[in-house]
């Protein structure tokens, strides 16, 4: 039972590359989320889908986008990268819209230079 | 505006100690308040969560105190030991309404 899976798990870019981070989860979780996590500033929500379909912004989607490929795949890109964007990226699940346990991936640690 | 605020940020405690971190929030509208453990290279992983009905949850070694006069909640680990060493982050939501909001969290080291 893989759970939630993001790729890749680390990715170094330059300044003005794009990329998608992709996850997936296994568990037939309606809800999906991503956030990113800094030092000293824990974990900041970017975007969610509350369901398939749907999509929000959180509290810092500035410079990101996100497609809800289906019931499973919630992706993330950076269309033009910045070095404010060097993060720890998690993508989360959870079972009914926006209820109680998220589960977390194993994180992708994404470097801008 | 941050909507949960955490403390310490970092902790040291004596093997056998007891570990405590504290929460605080401002949005009367949460009813599920969780909290997270997160080891280095790792997802975080729901370690206990609370709802508003009650003062005290516990799960072993760790036990959620929670004050909703004051709006504060706060882990306790008793015991504490080597591998409860690990980041912990307070968290809230209102369900069916606004996703998991995160404190800044608290790395806690427990030292033999």
């Amino acid at each position: 039972n893989a759970g939630v899976t993001q790729t890749p798990k680390f990715q170094v870019l330059k300044t003005g590359q794009s990329m998608t981070l992709q996850c997936a989860q296994d568990m037939n979780h309606n809800s999906m989320y991503w956030y990113r996590q800094d030092p000293g500033m824990g974990l900041r929500l970017i975007y969610y889908s509350a369901s398939e379909g749907t999509t929000d912004k959180g509290e810092v989607p500035n410079g990101y986008n996100v497609s809800r490929l289906n019931k499973r795949e919630f992706s993330l890109r950076l269309e033009s990268a910045a070095p404010s964007q060097t993060s720890v990226y998690f993508c989360a699940s959870s079972r009914d819209p926006l209820n109680t346990e998220a589960f977390f991936g194993q994180g992708t640690r994404l470097t801008v230079v | 505006q941050q909507q949960v605020k955490q403390s310490p940020q970092s902790l040291i405690v004596q093997k056998g100690g007891i570990s405590i971190i504290n929460c605080a929030y401002e949005n009367t509208a949460f009813d599920y308040f969780p909290w997270y453990q997160q080891f280095p290279g790792k997802g975080p992983a729901l370690l206990i969560a609370i709802r508003p009905d009650v003062s005290e949850k516990k799960e072993g070694r760790f036990t959620i105190s929670f004050n909703k006069s004051a709006k504060q909640f706060s882990l306790h680990i008793m015991d504490s030991q080597p591998g409860d060493s690990a980041t912990y982050f307070c968290a809230a939501l209102n369900s069916g309404n606004t996703p998991l909001v995160f404190g800044k969290g608290t790395r806690l080291s427990v030292i033999a």
